[in-house]
């Protein structure tokens, strides 16, 4: 069973970056074409998409957040990654990491417990 | 920008039918995906591709899309499906997945 966790500081101060890696165990993040995603939830809110990423590297990001969003993947690490850069009290919420489908139109099968990132200073 | 409209929330007693609708100008010809989220957990994926059942969902789960509405529908509501429910599209126009605001479901 696949298996997806986020890692990273649960506080950073605004302004900074906001940093977060998800490890992949169960299977290998390259091992077939998939894409791999970063969603997060505000607090009492909704699902919002942040961007995906192919094994290969090619991204793809929310329009409303593609300035300040990286996305990268270290397949020898079986790991991927976010950063979200000049973050502000809005950018507080639960960050999901999940496995997309093998086609950018597929669906998130398999997420991470998610974790809290807050901001403040 | 492609928005996905979700009724906020759906009451019914146990045993009943619901149907949480996702509408969106022609999303009939895009696949649609369903979320179940409860409180404190992660999404959990209930539908794919407009109708599919990832192995694990009962039966009572099934979905349908066509024209400007997609539809979630749980036969035989039980307390355990209280949730919310969030609709996700890709908008091959723009690059990005969407997902609607969510409907919270009330099993009375």
């Amino acid at each position: 069973q696949l298996q997806l966790q986020e890692s990273g500081p649960g506080l950073v101060k605004p302004s900074e970056t906001l940093s977060l890696t998800c490890s992949v165990s169960g299977g290998s993040i390259s091992s077939r074409s998939y894409y791999w995603g970063w969603i997060r939830q505000p607090p009492g809110k909704g699902l919002e998409w942040i961007g995906s990423i192919y094994d290969s590297g090619s991204t793809y990001y929310n329009p409303s957040l593609k300035s300040r969003v990286t996305l990268s993947v270290d397949t020898s690490k079986n790991q991927f990654s976010l950063k979200v850069s000049s973050v502000t009290a809005a950018d507080t919420a639960v960050y999901y990491c999940a496995r997309h489908g093998t086609h950018l139109h597929g669906q998130f099968q398999y997420w991470g417990q998610g974790t809290l990132v807050t901001v403040s200073s | 920008s492609y928005v996905l409209t979700q009724p906020p929330s759906v009451s019914l007693a146990p045993g009943k039918t619901a149907r949480i609708t996702c509408g969106e100008n022609n999303i009939g010809s895009k696949s649609v995906h369903w979320y179940q989220q409860k409180p404190g957990q992660a999404p959990v994926l209930v539908i794919y591709y407009d109708s599919d059942r990832p192995s694990g969902i009962p039966e009572r789960f099934s979905g349908s899309n066509s024209g400007n509405t997609a539809t979630l529908t749980i036969s035989r509501v039980e307390a355990g499906d209280e949730a919310d429910y969030y609709c996700q599209v890709w908008d091959s126009s723009s690059d990005h997945v969407v997902f609607g605001g969510g409907t919270t479901l009330t099993v009375l």
